[in-house]
């Protein structure tokens, strides 16, 4: 079965810094990648994903990942932040060859963004 | 498209009591799912539903709960009896597996019943 690490459980940054969340699965087939972010009180909404191709992905809101297969890594980035990005981020894994449809989720990272 | 809805947004109950969360997918979507979010143990899949049959059910925590979903439109989780463990948020989420391609097996969720068991 696959597993997801995030390895940041809380990250603190000051408005225009970068960012980088870092996660790792563990599967060696083809996977498909998401990031999702929970903004405080509310659900989980998708930020980004890759089934393939070029394997920097850009999603909503200025992020971007990257995939890079030989790492079994999925990063999460953004140039400068900003303190609406406060939020928990998680990253998923959806392993397709296996024939599943579900996501395993990591245990999220908390990002506070100080104005 | 209103998106996942859930019902009620919360609930607080008093243990021993049957507590009914409901769910209604994106319409269209052939697969459903209900986790479960707390703080020690973060988001858990608890079952999934593809055309509204169970197809893995191996994360419900132990008998007291139980899912269904009589047809594509709608679903529910019940935990009877319930206990202050279960307190935590529930999400449900659905996916279309015959999307267009990028949005294959993207799940989107629902706002979540936030539930205290008292």
């Amino acid at each position: 079965a696959q597993s997801v690490s995030q390895h940041n459980h809380h990250v603190i940054l000051s408005e225009a810094a970068s960012l980088e969340l870092g996660c790792n699965y563990s599967y060696g087939g083809t996977v498909n990648l998401f990031w999702y972010v929970q903004y405080p009180g509310q659900h989980l909404q998708l930020l980004l994903k890759y089934f393939s191709g070029d394997p920097l992905v850009k999603g909503i809101k200025g992020f971007e990942a990257e995939f890079i297969k030989s790492k079994f890594s999925f990063n999460l980035r953004k140039p400068s932040v900003q303190w609406s990005d406060t939020a928990e981020y998680f990253c998923a894994v959806n392993a397709p060859g296996a024939g599943s449809y579900q996501l395993t989720f990591g245990k999220g990272t908390k990002l506070s963004v100080i104005p | 498209d209103a998106g996942v809805i859930q019902s009620p947004r919360h609930e607080v109950t008093e243990m021993g009591q049957e507590v009914t969360l409901r769910c209604k997918p994106i319409s269209g979507h052939d697969y459903l799912f209900w986790y479960r979010q707390t703080m020690m143990r973060g988001l858990e899949l608890l079952i999934y539903f593809n055309n509204n049959v169970p197809i893995d059910d191996s994360g419900m925590p132990e008998d007291r709960f139980s899912a269904k979903m009589p047809n594509a439109s709608f679903s529910t989780l019940k935990i009877q009896p319930s206990e202050p463990r279960d307190s935590a948020v529930y999400f449900c989420a659905s996916s279309q597996a015959r999307a267009q391609a990028g949005d294959f097996r993207t799940q989107y969720f629902g706002p979540g019943t936030r539930l205290l068991v008292l």
